[in-house]
């Protein structure tokens, strides 16, 4: 139980353009979503946390309006670069508060050519 | 949520038990231990918590020092597939809070 999902897997894009990446939560209702970002070598790092039916609460450094998030039903969750650069070329994984502990998608790789 | 300090790397035979510590030492009375793993290119993975008692389950072994201040994933055959980033993380919850991670162990199990 409690399995996210993530898609893409991977997706290629030309600079400027934008990218939808969407976290389901296949079996289970799950009224907060969290969105990481993770570079080569490095760890995991927190962008968003977003609740179902408000707005998303971004870290400090993250700019909203470059990061559009929805998360409009119990079970999906949307992340949308705008305006891509090779900069945001990333690892993106989702996951979703459960009753127990978090669930994680299996991540989208994002390269921005 | 309170800072963890874990060694960049360790290496473990394969079949031999993979001990990896975790130091928490500002860790809160309410605050619990959870620890993750990241097997490279994938999502983390759930592996167990705690907040003042030894847990075990069907992947691992947790042991919490009395003062709290410390704590050891044992894994007790490791195997090749247990090769990954082992985060240990200090967090509010059951429902827990956001899930900040550190740096992690990178563990390295060899035939």
């Amino acid at each position: 139980g409690a399995v996210v999902s993530q898609h893409p897997s991977w997706v290629i894009c030309k600079s400027g353009t934008s990218v939808k990446i969407e976290c389901r939560s296949l079996d289970f209702q799950a009224t907060t979503m969290f969105w990481y970002r993770q570079f080569p070598k490095q760890s995991l790092m927190l962008m968003a946390t977003s609740n179902e039916g408000s707005k998303a609460t971004y870290e400090q450094g993250v700019e909203k309006d470059k990061f559009l998030i929805n998360h409009a039903s119990l079970t999906l969750s949307t992340l949308t670069v705008t305006s891509a650069h090779p900069e945001d070329s990333s690892f993106y994984i989702c996951s979703a508060k459960t009753l127990a502990n978090n669930s994680f998608g299996p991540g989208t790789r994002l390269t921005v050519t | 949520d309170a800072k963890t300090t874990q060694p960049p790397s360790m290496d473990c035979a394969e079949g031999r038990a993979a001990n990896l510590p975790c130091n928490h030492s500002t860790i809160s009375g309410n605050e619990y231990v959870y620890w993750y793993r990241q097997i490279h290119s994938q999502g983390p993975q759930y592996i167990i918590h705690g907040l003042k008692n030894n847990e075990t389950n069907e992947m691992a072994s947790l042991i919490i020092t009395e003062d709290r201040k410390s704590s050891t994933l044992i894994l007790p055959h490791a195997t090749l597939r247990d090769t990954a980033v082992y985060y240990c993380i200090a967090t509010y919850g059951g429902s827990q809070g956001n899930l900040i991670f550190g740096k992690g162990t990178k563990l390295s199990v060899k035939p």
